[in-house]
């Protein structure tokens, strides 16, 4: 089966920039898009096809996708930022949704 | 404004069965492509299955294939989740949430705890 996998955690001081990672077998090739989630509350779309943010989401949350990695960058982090963040894709050989591990980003 | 609204709490023994509804307020069903997540204490996202409304076929993740069934009531604009054979490990929030043509899940549930335990 298909599998994205993302660092469990990932650290930044306020105002610096965060990147998360998101792997998985030509993911390039599919589309990927992220989720925000904060303690108790469901998940947010931030990014979708890649690099589009929905109306809403602010200009410093970005998205790129290339030969085996998905990257969500988060530019001038603000305190509000700090959440889980997950990927996802479609798996075209399977039908399946895939969502990643997941990551919890600290703003220090 | 699209809202999807879920039924209430549930708490079950192992080995019965839970169903939980996912109602569209402010739209209608039949645009919508109805998938279900659920997210166990302290884990990660994990996409159940849904509805493709271009296909007009429900897609089961192969680990719930047979113990889970998804359906919807058109006359009330509500899709349901019923899963069966219910195990402690079932315990998880249940959001329900809908599949856009941005190829994204944008808009969700505020999601359902399912508890089981004897």
């Amino acid at each position: 089966s298909y599998e994205l996998t993302q660092p469990p955690s990932v650290s930044v001081s306020p105002g610096q920039t965060a990147s998360i990672t998101c792997s998985g077998d030509k993911l390039g090739n599919k589309y990927a898009c992220w989720y925000q989630q904060k303690p108790g509350q469901s998940p947010v779309l931030v990014i979708y096809q890649d690099t589009k943010r929905p109306s809403g989401i602010p200009e410093r949350f970005s998205g790129s996708n290339s030969g085996n990695t998905a990257t969500l960058t988060i530019s001038g982090t603000q305190a509000m930022d700090e959440a889980d963040y997950y990927c996802q894709a479609w798996d075209s050989s399977s039908d399946f949704y895939v969502f990643g591990t997941g990551t919890k980003v600290t703003v220090l | 404004q699209v809202q999807l609204v879920q039924s209430g709490a549930e708490v079950k023994k192992p080995g019965a069965s839970v169903k939980v509804s996912c109602k569209v307020s402010g739209y209608t069903l039949t645009k919508l492509s109805i998938h279900w997540v659920r997210q166990a204490p302290g884990k990660g996202l994990e996409w159940m299955g849904g509805f493709d409304r271009d296909n007009d076929d429900t897609m089961y993740a192969e680990k719930f294939q047979g113990r889970v069934t998804m359906t919807e009531d058109t006359s009330t604009d509500t899709a349901y989740m019923d899963l069966s054979s219910l195990r402690s490990e079932d315990t998880a929030v249940y959001y329900c949430t809908s599949m856009g043509a941005d190829d994204a899940f944008d808009i969700w549930g505020q999601g359902t705890m399912v508890t089981v335990s004897s």
